[in-house]
């Protein structure tokens, strides 16, 4: 089946640095899906990228689409405290709703 | 705000009981609504689709006696965990997309912690 892996698994990082993050598939999907989960809470969606080489903005964070529809990154710029959480990519092939999700990367952020 | 609300936040049952679980579409219809699971320390996994008017369509490996799905209404399913195992303790969490079509993305509900005991 299709698997996604997303690296780094964790990141500490000091408040007002940038932040990225990865996702590879070994197959293609149609659409990439950012989401961020906090303990004890659903995943929020941040960002939703449909088209190959889309790039997408949504305040500080910036999400794009690979162009060979089989990799996605995240940036987060000038990170605050309120952005620790765990970040996930999820993928979309084409059964509608079947999202396969990356492992995670658990973000902390040092004021 | 919310787009998709779950109840009960936790739940702690007995081994042997049967526990259910509510989705809402808040403010839309949804004809269609994901169930995932969630153990600790580990990534989202889809259990099933839930289907308004028809039956639940199962995701390999998920036993559809077990976990019954019943998608009462355009804004409800329900998910009831049957003869619940310490096993089946998890974050259970529900989605749905906002509006029709492939490019709507999926909208998590707040999820549903459950420990059998």
């Amino acid at each position: 089946g299709q698997q996604l892996n997303q690296s780094p698994q964790s990141m500490f990082i000091q408040e007002g640095e940038d932040v990225s993050m990865n996702c590879t598939s070994s197959s293609i999907f149609n659409t990439w899906l950012w989401y961020k989960q906090e303990p004890g809470e659903g995943p929020v969606l941040l960002i939703a990228l449909y088209k190959a080489g889309e790039l997408t903005s949504n305040g500080r964070l910036t999400a794009q689409f690979g162009i060979t529809r089989k990799d996605s990154f995240l940036n987060i710029s000038a990170s605050i405290p309120s952005d620790v959480g765990i970040y996930f990519c999820a993928g979309q092939g084409t059964s509608y709703g079947k999202l396969t999700f990356g492992q995670g990367t658990i973000l902390t952020v040092h004021p | 705000g919310a787009v998709v609300s779950q109840h009960p936040s936790w739940v702690i049952c007995k081994s042997g009981t049967s526990v259910k679980i509510e989705c809402r579409s808040l403010d839309f219809q949804a004809t269609t609504m994901f169930w995932y699971r969630q153990f600790p320390k580990q990534s989202l996994m889809l259990m099933a689709t839930s289907n308004e008017g028809s039956k639940a369509t199962y995701e390999q490996g998920v036993e559809k006696d077990k976990f019954l799905i019943n998608h009462a209404s355009l804004t409800l399913s329900t998910l009831t965990v049957t003869s619940a195992h310490p096993e089946d303790s998890s974050f259970y969490i529900c989605s749905a997309p906002k509006r029709t079509g492939t490019n709507s993305p999926l909208h998590f509900g707040n999820g549903t912690r459950l420990t059998v005991t």
